[in-house]
């Protein structure tokens, strides 16, 4: 079973339109993560969940909207896509505080937008 | 400005040699310290964490160390293998509850 697994895997899109990047952990962790990986390979967080509350909001345009159903799911909600939001998207979990233990990612999620 | 910097250009390495990876990192004070390995197309898979107070970190052929007054890391593989090629990145503890921040990653290749 993967731990943290995301779908879809690739998305291709046209400007404008709304997407959703889905994500799920079985590891029984309380905290979930989405990152950007852009084409310079910074990982970048945008937001985290926290048992479901929202930890850290990053300055990301709100377009982008998280949504955190239950504890093991962590979705991403994008709308009015733009050109430069074509990234790889991951998703992440950690038991208790990412800064202080180990982080388990997806097979992230590569955003095109046309 | 807060910065962390790994060798951008990729580092090539003799199979069976030591390699040795650079983090350094500018106006941060981290408690702790990551290091993950990421292969082309997957998510980045963590390897080791060390802690402001200690100098030296192995699992297995990997060793990793810490020197805050230097504000450095580095990362060790020994004997290296082919498959030991990938990007490897380090990321440090912001400060603030759950974030960590990265380094843009080292792409390492071990030629046989």
């Amino acid at each position: 079973d993967t731990a943290v697994s995301q779908t879809p895997k690739y998305l291709v899109t046209q400007m404008g339109n709304d997407k959703s990047i889905k994500c799920e952990q079985n590891l029984g962790h309380d905290t979930m993560y989405w990152y950007k990986q852009d084409s310079k390979k910074f990982l970048k967080i945008m937001f985290s969940y926290n048992n479901k509350e929202l930890i850290i909001n990053e300055t990301v345009p709100n377009r982008f909207s998280p949504k955190s159903p239950d504890k093991a799911h962590l979705n991403l909600h994008i709308n009015s896509l733009e050109l430069g939001d074509s990234a790889v998207y991951f998703c992440a979990s950690s038991h208790g505080q990412g800064n202080t233990g180990e982080l388990f990612f997806g097979e992230g999620s590569r955003l095109t937008v046309l | 400005s807060q910065k962390i910097e790994q060798n951008s250009e990729a580092l090539n390495i003799q199979e069976g040699k030591t390699a040795t990876l650079t983090c350094n990192y500018t106006n941060y004070s981290p408690a702790y310290l990551q290091w993950y390995r990421q292969d082309p197309g997957r998510g980045p898979v963590f390897l080791l964490l060390i802690r402001e107070n200690e100098k030296e970190k192995r699992k297995e052929r990997l060793k990793v160390t810490f020197d805050t007054t230097l504000k450095q890391s580095l990362f060790h593989i020994t004997a290296s293998q082919p498959a030991d090629s990938a990007t490897y990145l380090c990321a440090l503890d912001g400060g603030s509850n759950y974030q960590l921040i990265w380094g843009a990653g080292t792409k390492l290749i071990i030629k046989p």
